[in-house]
């Protein structure tokens, strides 16, 4: 069965400090793997996505994510984090009729 | 920039009476889906919906629940009769094509409260 863990339900860093968020996988075939965020009062919004080729995809507000299948893993990173990015983040593994299944979240609180 | 729109924001409602849930998906998308995050949880997949009919669904959505696209804009999620537990963030979610060639956009969720 499909499944996602995000192993850090709160993590808290200095602006301008890297960020890593934690995602692993449990999936069958290979997985079609996003991460979201939602800030407070909006919706899921996509950061990045992958499907297949490169393994490490990049995505919106300067979010990278690296697929790595031997860890059955897909770590969020962000080099230098700002205060806009506060928020939630979700990971998810995406099946072939877009039925998601999420990950409980990692909570980001950025502090000056 | 596009986007899928619910109301409303937040809805209390007390057990056992029925709630109707909107979301306006993107105009062009054709897939339409149902999320639930009751707090603290994951966010859980209930329902799919494609040409007029659901195309899928999880145990969640059982006969309490139901959906409906009564116009050619809005897409409703129907609680018939509301439990305590049925207490979550709801998100509604379109697409324009189903798989992975695409990418569902997500609504900003209806808090439901029932009480």
């Amino acid at each position: 069965a499909q499944s996602v863990t995000q192993p850090d339900i709160h993590i808290t860093v200095s602006e301008g400090a890297s960020l890593e968020l934690r995602c692993n996988y449990s999936y069958g075939a290979t997985p079609y793997l996003f991460w979201y965020v939602q800030s407070p009062g909006q919706g899921l919004q996509l950061l990045l996505k992958y499907f297949s080729g490169d393994t490490l995809v990049q995505g919106i507000k300067g979010f990278e994510a690296e697929f790595k299948r031997s860890q059955s893993s897909f770590n969020l990173r962000k080099p230098s984090v700002h205060w806009s990015d506060a928020a939630e983040y979700f990971c998810a593994v995406g099946n072939t009729g877009n039925q998601f299944y999420f990950g409980t979240g990692t909570s980001l609180t950025v502090i000056p | 920039e596009p986007e899928v729109t619910q109301t409303p924001s937040h809805q209390v409602t007390q057990m056992g009476q029925e709630v109707i849930l909107r979301c306006v998906p993107i105009s062009n998308h054709l897939y339409f889906y149902w999320y639930r995050q009751i707090l603290g949880q994951k966010v859980e997949f209930l329902v799919s919906f494609y040409n007029n009919e659901i195309s899928e669904k999880s145990e969640i959505f059982d006969d309490q629940f139901s959906v409906e696209r009564p116009d050619g804009s809005n897409f409703t999620l129907k609680i018939r009769s509301t439990k305590l537990e049925d207490s979550a963030m709801y998100f509604c979610a379109s697409s324009e094509l189903r798989g992975r060639a695409s990418e569902a956009f997500f609504g900003q969720g209806t808090r439901l409260t029932v009480v």
